[in-house]
């Protein structure tokens, strides 16, 4: 079965500084992999996913993520964090034929002014 | 266009107590989910229905029960709600195949006292 592991629950970052949030998969076959972002009381919508094309993803509010599969990982970056950045992340996985996505424990991103 | 719609947002139930959630989606997917929420533990499958008339237990499904009742809505059922039992609850859809995305409800925020 796949897993995901994202470490360290909350993240603070600056205004300005580079939000670097690392999210390490397990899995037997290549994956899919995707990025969630959740503002306060709401749903989750996607930031980016990764689907076997392009290794470097590229997402929406300047968010990145880049595929490393010796690595066995998909670390979401922004090089400015802006004060609406502060929301929880997650990393998910999901596998070819098999739509359950497996969530990481998220991150909780403190933007400091 | 409402997307993943779900009822109610909120609900206080008294241990022992039922209820069912409701989830609805207008995006014609083929799969949906019911997750939930509770902090430092992201998001856990409950059930899932990968297409009509299927259903399929998922990390957690104790204590719960669904009912995918046409391609458009899937309801959770809580049959005698527990205190463990309070969480956020959120229902997802996607088409199905694992490099689809998932789009979420704005989530149910359920209380058993």
């Amino acid at each position: 079965a796949q897993s995901v592991t994202q470490l360290g629950s909350h993240v603070s970052v600056s205004e300005g500084a580079l939000v670097l949030l690392r999210c390490n998969y397990s899995s037997s076959v290549p994956p899919y992999l995707f990025w969630y972002v959740q503002y306060p009381n709401q749903g989750l919508q996607l930031l980016l996913k990764y689907t076997s094309a392009a290794t470097l993803v590229k997402g929406i509010n300047g968010f990145e993520a880049e595929f490393k599969k010796s690595e066995t990982s998909f670390h979401l970056t922004k090089p400015s964090a802006h004060m609406s950045d502060a929301a929880e992340y997650f990393c998910a996985v999901s596998l070819y034929g098999n739509n359950r996505l497996a969530f990481g424990k998220g991150n909780q991103v403190v933007v400091i002014p | 266009n409402a997307g993943v719609t779900q009822t109610p947002k909120f609900q206080v139930l008294k241990t022992g107590q039922s209820m069912t959630l409701q989830c609805a989606q207008d995006m014609n997917h083929n799969s949906m989910y019911w997750y939930r929420q509770d902090p430092g533990m992201g998001l856990r499958l409950i059930y899932y229905s990968a297409s009509e008339g299927t259903t399929d237990k998922g990390e957690v499904p104790n204590g719960y029960n669904v009912s995918r009742l046409n391609k458009r809505e899937f309801s959770l059922r809580l049959e005698s709600a527990a205190p463990s039992q309070t969480s956020v609850y959120f229902c997802a859809s996607s088409d199905y195949g694992g490099e689809t995305e998932a789009f979420f409800g704005q989530g149910t925020r359920l209380t058993v006292v």
